[in-house]
């Protein structure tokens, strides 16, 4: 089955560095690949996703980049700012999906 | 607006006792999943449903049931609960045409003493 890998764990930046979350999965059949925010005691927020006929996905700060060959996806998010700070999550499938680990974001004014 | 509920949102309960969290959605999706999130695990898939009647088992189903007699509620049983089920469950649907792009409801954390 898929098997999903999320670094770094934990990230730390100033506001308005760029952050950059790596995942990579195993099963060359997913071909969908979300990415999630979480804030403390919410669910999880889709925040951009991105198919695996598409190579790279920007929505205004956010930006997601698939390489199927290597398989691994990247979360990008330029000039920071404090309330970016969560639990960033993600997750690749067919249908289903199976999520990574997470990683904690936190933004220091 | 249209929206997925769980409740209750916190509950505290014993080993060996019967325990239903309700997921509840108005966006007349037809596919609801569950969820349990823990410390080191992410997001592992608890059960699943595709429409009205259907079930099937996720990557950690052992101990826990679900039924789907309409669209909009996919409630979870834990049969009989254990320490090892104290964990923050959440409820997520999607959309026929695209089961993978799913929206997550608030969660249900859920203590066994």
């Amino acid at each position: 089955g898929e098997n999903v890998e999320q670094h770094p764990s934990t990230l730390s930046v100033q506001e308005g560095d760029s952050a950059v979350i790596k995942c990579t999965y195993s099963d060359s059949a997913s071909n969908y690949f979300p990415w999630y925010k979480q804030e403390l005691g919410k669910g999880p927020q889709l925040i951009i996703d991105i198919r695996s006929n598409v190579g790279e996905k920007k929505d205004q700060r956010i930006a997601v980049t698939l390489n199927k060959t290597a398989k691994h996806f990247s979360l990008h998010i330029t000039e920071t700012q404090p309330e970016d700070s969560a639990v960033y999550f993600c997750a690749a499938g067919f249908q289903k999906l199976v999520f990574g680990t997470g990683t904690r974001l936190l933004v220091s004014p | 607006d249209a929206e997925i509920t769980q409740s209750p949102r916190h509950k505290i309960t014993e080993t060996g006792r019967q325990v239903t969290l309700a997921c509840h959605q108005t966006w007349n999706h037809n596919n609801m999943f569950w969820y349990r999130q823990d410390l080191g695990h992410g997001l592992r898939l608890i059960h699943y449903s595709y429409g009205v009647q259907d079930t099937n088992k996720g990557e950690v189903s052992d101990g826990y049931s679900v039924s789907r007699s309409n669209t909009e509620d996919l409630p979870l049983t834990l049969e009989s609960a254990a320490s090892s089920q104290t964990s923050v469950y959440f409820c997520a649907s999607s959309e026929s045409d695209s089961p993978e792009t799913q929206y997550f409801g608030p969660g249900t954390r859920l203590l066994v003493l």
